[in-house]
C-alpha cells in the first residue's frame, strides 16, 4: 500500500483532457510540495512537474499541476498517443522522514 | 549535459551483498542531495535511500539496516551498498539527483541498473 493514493488507470481520447489525482495526508502533501514524474514504456522516470505546479524547461504547457490541502492533481490537455505512460506523484513525508511515491497511474489514450 | 550512469547490478544469491555505483557529470555533484529509487518489474517506484550534501542519510523501513548509501564527491560518485539481500529486492535501481530550491524533488534520473536476487 502506497502512502499516496492514485487511481490505477485513466483513459481519454486524443485531443481530450485528463486529470490524475494524488491523495495524501497532513504529514506529506499537506506539509510539502508535490512533484510528478512521467515514465514512458521501457524508460526511466522523467520529472514533469515540481513544486506543485512548476514545469521544467522542455515540458509543454499541456501539462499542469495543482495542490489543495492534502491532495494534488496532474492535468494533461490536448492528449496525444505519445502521452501514454505511467505517472507518479511524490513528496516528502515528515512523519516517516522518507520520500514517498504514489502507486502510479497508467494513462491510456484511446 | 547533466547525466547519471548507474552500474554494478547483477545476479546475487539471497543473503548476499552487492554494491551499486552512480557516476554523475554535467553538474557540481557535491552541491546536490542524491537518491536511489527502485522499481520491481511491473510495479511502481519505491524510494530506497537519500543522502544530503553534508552526508546525512535517510532510508525507508524496508531497507534500513541492510542498505547503506554513500557518496565520494572527489569522484562525482554515489554508491549503494546492499546486504542481506532478499528476493523482494529484485528491481531496476535508479540514481536520481535532487532539484534546485528549498523543496525536494528529483530532476535528473539515470537509466538504471538491474539487480536480481535469486538462487
Amino acid at each position: 500500500q502506497s502512502v499516496l493514493t492514485q487511481p490505477p488507470s485513466v483513459s481519454a481520447a486524443p485531443g481530450q483532457k485528463v486529470t490524475i489525482s494524488c491523495s495524501g495526508s497532513s504529514s506529506n502533501i499537506g506539509n510539502h510540495y508535490v512533484s510528478w514524474y512521467q515514465q514512458l514504456p521501457g524508460t526511466a522516470p522523467e520529472l514533469l512537474i515540481f513544486d506543485n505546479d512548476k514545469r521544467p524547461s522542455g515540458i509543454p504547457d499541456r501539462f499542469s499541476g495543482s495542490k489543495s490541502g492534502t491532495s494534488a492533481t496532474l492535468g494533461i490537455t490536448g492528449l496525444q498517443t505519445g502521452d501514454e505512460a505511467d505517472y507518479y506523484c511524490g513528496t516528502w513525508d515528515i512523519s516517516l522522514s522518507a520520500w514517498v511515491f504514489g502507486g502510479g497511474t497508467k494513462l491510456t489514450v484511446l | 549535459e547533466v547525466q547519471l550512469v548507474e552500474s554494478g547490478g547483477g545476479l546475487v544469491q539471497p543473503g548476499g551483498s552487492l554494491r551499486l555505483s552512480c557516476v554523475a557529470s554535467g553538474f557540481t555533484f557535491s552541491n546536490y542531495d542524491m537518491h536511489w529509487v527502485r522499481q520491481a518489474t511491473g510495479k511502481g517506484l519505491e524510494w530506497v535511500s537519500g543522502i544530503g550534501t553534508p552526508g546525512d542519510t535517510y532510508y525507508p523501513g524496508s531497507v534500513k539496516g541492510r542498505f547503506t548509501i554513500s557518496r565520494e564527491n572527489a569522484k562525482n560518485s554515489l554508491y549503494l551498498q546492499m546486504s542481506s539481500l532478499r528476493a523482494e529486492d529484485t528491481a531496476v535501481y535508479y540514481c536520481a539527483k535532487r532539484g534546485s530550491g528549498p523543496f525536494i524533488y528529483m530532476d535528473v534520473w539515470g537509466k538504471g541498473t538491474t539487480v536480481t536476487v535469486s538462487s
